[in-house]
Order: C-alpha cells, then sequence, then structure tokens
C-alpha cells in the first residue's frame, strides 16, 4: 500500500522566513499527491495537489512539485506567517481503486512574530 | 463547493452510553466515506470505509461491533460508538469523495471531539 515520509516536527520559524517541510511517498502506479493543513482543532483542508509529474501545485504562496524520479512533493513558502501555524500532512492518492488517502505523521509547524 | 458538515462538533457523554455522529456532503453526492480517528497531536487513523448501500470495510484492528457505520445515502454516514468507553475518547473525522476513483479528492468534515467520562 501506500505510505508517506514527512520530516519531524515541530518545525518553529520566525515569521517571514523561508519554510522547507519535506515528504517522500512510496505508491504504485501514477498517485495524485496532495497537501492538507489542520488548524487547531479543525478538520483537514485540502492546501494544494498535484496530478502528474513535474506538476506543480500552489495556494495561499504555498508550492509543491511533484517529482517522481525523486518520489517527493516537498512543500515550500517563500515568507510564512503566524496564521500558517498548523499541521500539514503529506499523501498520495492511490489509483487502483476505491482506497483512502493514508497520512503519515504530519508536521507541526509553529511560526512566530 | 465540495462541503462536508459534522455533527456534532463536540459531545460529551457518560461511560457506556452510545454516542451517533453524523457526517453530511451538502452539496454533493458522497459514493464514498471514510472515517478517521485521531489523537492528540498524531496522525489520521482511518477506521473504516464505507460505500452506499454497502456494509461497511473496517480497516485491522478496528472493532465493528463497537464503531457502527451505516451509509444511508449519498449524502449520509452516521457513525456510532456503542457502550463508550473513556479510551473512545477521540477526535473523529469523516471524509466523503465522489466517485470511486482513488485519485479523486477527498473532502473533509471539521471533525467530532468525543469525551467520555
Amino acid at each position: 500500500g501506500n505510505s508517506v515520509t514527512q520530516m519531524e516536527g515541530p518545525v518553529t520559524l520566525s515569521e517571514e522566513a523561508f519554510l522547507t517541510i519535506n515528504c517522500t511517498y512510496t505508491a504504485t502506479g501514477y498517485p495524485s499527491l496532495f497537501w492538507y493543513v489542520q488548524y487547531p482543532g479543525e478538520g483537514l483542508q485540502l492546501l494544494l495537489k498535484a496530478t502528474k509529474a513535474d506538476d506543480k501545485g500552489s495556494n495561499k504562496g504555498f508550492e509543491a512539485t511533484y517529482r517522481k524520479e525523486t518520489t517527493s512533493f516537498h512543500l515550500e513558502k517563500g515568507s510564512v506567517q503566524v496564521s500558517d501555524s498548523a499541521v500539514y500532512f503529506c499523501a498520495p492518492s492511490s489509483n487502483s481503486g476505491n482506497t483512502p488517502l493514508v497520512f503519515g505523521k504530519g508536521t507541526r509547524l509553529s511560526v512566530i512574530a | 463547493g465540495a462541503v462536508v458538515s459534522q455533527h456534532p462538533s463536540w459531545v460529551i457523554c457518560k461511560s457506556g452510553t452510545s454516542v451517533k455522529i453524523e457526517c453530511r456532503s451538502l452539496d454533493f453526492q458522497a459514493t464514498t466515506m471514510f472515517w478517521y480517528r485521531q489523537f492528540p497531536k498524531q496522525s489520521l487513523m482511518l477506521m473504516a470505509t464505507s460505500n452506499e448501500g454497502s456494509k461497511a470495510t473496517y480497516e485491522q484492528g478496528v472493532e465493528k461491533d463497537k464503531f457502527l457505520i451505516n451509509h444511508a445515502s449519498l449524502t449520509l454516514s452516521t457513525l456510532t460508538v456503542t457502550s463508550a468507553h473513556p479510551e473512545d475518547s477521540s477526535f473523529y473525522i469523516c471524509s466523503a469523495r465522489v466517485g470511486t476513483s482513488g485519485n479523486n479528492e477527498q473532502f473533509f468534515g471539521p471533525g467530532t471531539r468525543l469525551t467520555v467520562l
């Protein structure tokens, strides 16, 4: 089955710092790749996605590029804000039937002013 | 569009009682719904997958008689925690998907926090 490895958190950054959260995945075939964000006390929201190799997903200043050769989908943001404090989850989809997203441990980000 | 709601958002109950959590897709028909459980500062653990009109498929280690899942329509799935105990206290999150392709996006509800006293 699919699996994902994310960098261990928590990550603490100062406001306006550059953010990178590494994500590598294992999946069969050609999965879509997703980044979800979970704000405190809430469910998950889709942050961005990429559906094929070399695609770049972007949203709210965050970006991630689908790298099939390195099976990676690292999340980046050039200048983080306090409001970006949350837990971030990377997940590959499965294109082999109606299987759900399976998440890794997530990476907790804290941005301080 | 693509909104998933959960009710209640939080519930406190006494040990031994049963609690029902509703998950609704508000503006789309969800062929498949998933239930996850999340412990504090942990990842989401998949509990079960349910397709409308069919029995749910439970993940290994999840007691089907304790966590009853019903997916009676394309917009509603319910999770009933039967005879709840303090160890069942957790954050339960449902998710819904259109169609049966694993590449289709999953939409998540806001979660239900269950506290069993």
